[in-house]
This record gives C-alpha cells, structure tokens and sequence, in this order.
C-alpha cells in the first residue's frame, strides 16, 4: 500500500540556519503531496501541498517541490525562525472513489533556538 | 474559516469505561475522519465516514467504533476503554471529493 518516509528528528537548529526535512513517498498512482504542521498544543495545520509532478508549493517561507523521478517532496526553509518550532508532517492523498484519504508520516520534531 | 472542534482538550477515564469522543465542524463537508496521535508513530486513520450515517474503517479500528447521525457531527466511542487507548485523538473534516482535510485541536486521552 501507499506509505511515507521522512526523516526522523528531532532536528534542532539556530535562528536564521537553512532548514530541509526529507520525504519520500510510495504509492501506486498519482497521489497529491502534502506537508502539514502542527504547533504545540494544537491540531494540524496544513502548511503546503503539490498535485501533480514538478509543482512546487510554497507558503510563509517554506517550499517543497514534487519530484516524481525520486518519488520525494522535500521541505525547506532559507532561514528559520524560533516561531518555526513545531512537528511537520509529510503526507499523501489516496484517492478511494470519488473521495480521499490521507496517508501521514511519522512526523519530524523542529526545534529552533534564539 | 474552517472550524473543527473537539469536546474536550484534556480526558482521564478508568479501565473499562466507555468514553465517548465528539468533533464538530461548522462548513458543512461531507468527510470527517478520527485519528490517533502516538510518539514514534505518527498519525493513524481509526474510522472515516463520507456521509451521514456511513462508516469505513481504517488502519486500526480495533476496539473503536464511530456515530454519525449529523452531518455536522462525528463521535468517537471506546466501548471499553484500555490503558492502551491512551493517546492523543484528532478529528478532521473535508469537502466532498477534497483531498485537503481540516483538523479540531486534538483531545489528550488519559487511561488508567
């Protein structure tokens, strides 16, 4: 079945460092890509998302891009900040019908200090 | 926005109670979704429903089942609660034919 793999934190970095949390995905079809946030003490947010090959999503700094030909999509950030500290989830869609489900990996801690 | 809430933020039952879980959301989607939040693990899907008064199962529906009887509404029920069913719980909401899915804030579940 379809599943993600991505990095395992914590990952620990100084303000303003550059910032790449890998994931790798399988699936047998075309699956959306997605990276979702989750900020302590509260629920997922979703950050970006990319639906097909070579598409890149972006918001509030970050940036991932599908890649097909190495079935990735990468997280990265040039310059981190303290209020980036949180869990990131990588995730894929899978598409039941005319309805999908979501496939998550296991999430990767980020901690920046001042 | 989105609005996706949860009954409580914080719950401590005994062995053996049975505990119900609530989520409501305020936009009117067709899917919502409850998941358990485990260290380690990750998110995993423990029932879906599309529609009112449908259910799937997920990857781990064991020892859970699910109410909907409002389209609005989605209930979590552990019929007899365990120490194992300690968890962080999450439910989520999505448009029909959706691939993006809004999350409620997360209810910590404590069992002794």
């Amino acid at each position: 079945g379809d599943s993600v793999t991505q990095m395992e934190g914590p990952v620990t970095l100084s303000e303003e460092a550059f910032l790449t949390i890998n994931c790798t995905y399988t699936a047998t079809g075309y699956p959306s890509l997605f990276w979702y946030v989750q900020y302590p003490g509260e629920g997922l947010q979703l950050l970006l998302k990319a639906t097909k090959a070579d598409d890149k999503g972006s918001n509030k700094g970050f940036e991932a891009t599908y890649r097909k030909e190495t079935t990735s999509f990468h997280l990265e950030k040039g310059s981190v900040q303290v209020s980036d500290s949180a869990v990131y989830f990588c995730a894929l869609s899978d598409r039941g019908g005319s309805n999908y489900k979501l496939t998550f990996g296991k999430g990767t801690l980020l901690t920046v200090n001042p | 926005d989105v609005k996706v809430t949860q009954s409580s933020r914080y719950l401590v039952k005994r062995t053996g109670e049975k505990v119900f879980l609530e989520c409501v959301q305020d936009m009117d989607h067709e899917n919502m979704f409850w998941y358990r939040q485990d260290p380690g693990l990750g998110l995993r899907l423990i029932y879906f429903s599309y529609d009112v008064k449908m259910k799937e199962k997920g990857d781990i529906p064991e020892g859970y089942s699910v109410s909907r009887e409002k389209k609005e509404r989605f209930s979590l029920i552990l019929e007899s609660a365990s120490t194992n069913q300690t968890s962080m719980y999450l439910c989520a909401s999505s448009p029909h034919a959706s691939e993006t899915q809004y999350f409620g804030p997360g209810t910590r579940l404590l069992v002794l």
